[in-house]
């Protein structure tokens, strides 16, 4: 696609079940990202994907925070047991490679209540 | 820690003026710097990236600035028009391994009409 793609755009959730976002990068980007963006917190970095790699988790907040990226290109974000600070939205971003020019998707916006 | 700064957080002005939006950052060891747009519940529009090794980069409108020795970026936009109205973001990228980003909380601009 013309851009990086995010889905769903809107998440609703009971506290304490478990959400999966998706995020497919712009196609030959092989550096990608998720941040976190909160009213509180700004927007933070979660982790980093070269590859299928993740060469930098340091974002995750908890262990209830895991992703995965499959065939260099689509990302899975998974938030275990999910709690209200959670809610915010979830940015998805690619690169050609890793620390160049970042792109990013439209974000999906997680409700847990 | 590197820590990123945005001033003002808020700024109004009328139609056809020059503006000037500040990013202070407190690590000069920076390995680039990119400023984005953020339209109300969008994801983020890249305007400009600036290498550690570049001065400033210059798109229509836009000019941003980097001076690492003194840990500042300005983001001029001339001739502002309505629908530059948005938030803008500044973001620290501190390495050339990940190119994880370091956000400012943003300066949130009107232009009047």
């Amino acid at each position: 696609g013309a851009g990086v793609s995010q889905s769903p755009s809107n998440k609703v959730t009971e506290k304490g079940k478990d959400v999966e976002l998706r995020c497919d990068p712009i196609s030959g980007h092989t550096a990608l990202y998720w941040y976190r963006q909160s009213l509180g917190q700004g927007l933070e970095f979660l982790i980093y994907f070269q590859g299928n790699s993740a060469p930098d988790k340091s974002g995750l907040p908890s262990d209830r925070f895991s992703a995965e990226r499959t065939g260099g290109s689509v990302s899975t974000l998974t938030i275990q047991r999910t709690q209200q600070e959670d809610s915010a939205v979830y940015l998805c971003a690619s690169s050609r490679q890793g620390a160049r020019e970042q792109y990013f998707g439209p974000g999906t916006r997680l409700t847990v209540t | 820690k590197q820590e990123v700064t945005q001033i003002p957080a808020a700024l109004s002005v009328p139609e056809g003026e020059n503006l000037v939006l500040n990013c202070s950052f407190t690590d000069s060891a920076i390995y680039n710097l990119q400023w984005f747009r953020q339209d109300p519940g969008k994801g983020l529009t890249s305007l400009l990236l600036i290498q550690s090794s570049q001065r400033e980069q210059t798109s229509g409108r836009l000019n941003a600035s980097l001076d690492k020795s003194s840990g500042r970026s300005t983001l001029y936009i001339a001739a502002s028009q309505p629908g530059d109205s948005a938030t803008y973001l500044c973001a620290v990228g501190g390495s050339s391994n990940t190119g994880k980003l370091i956000f400012g909380q943003g300066t949130t601009l009107q232009v009047k009409p």
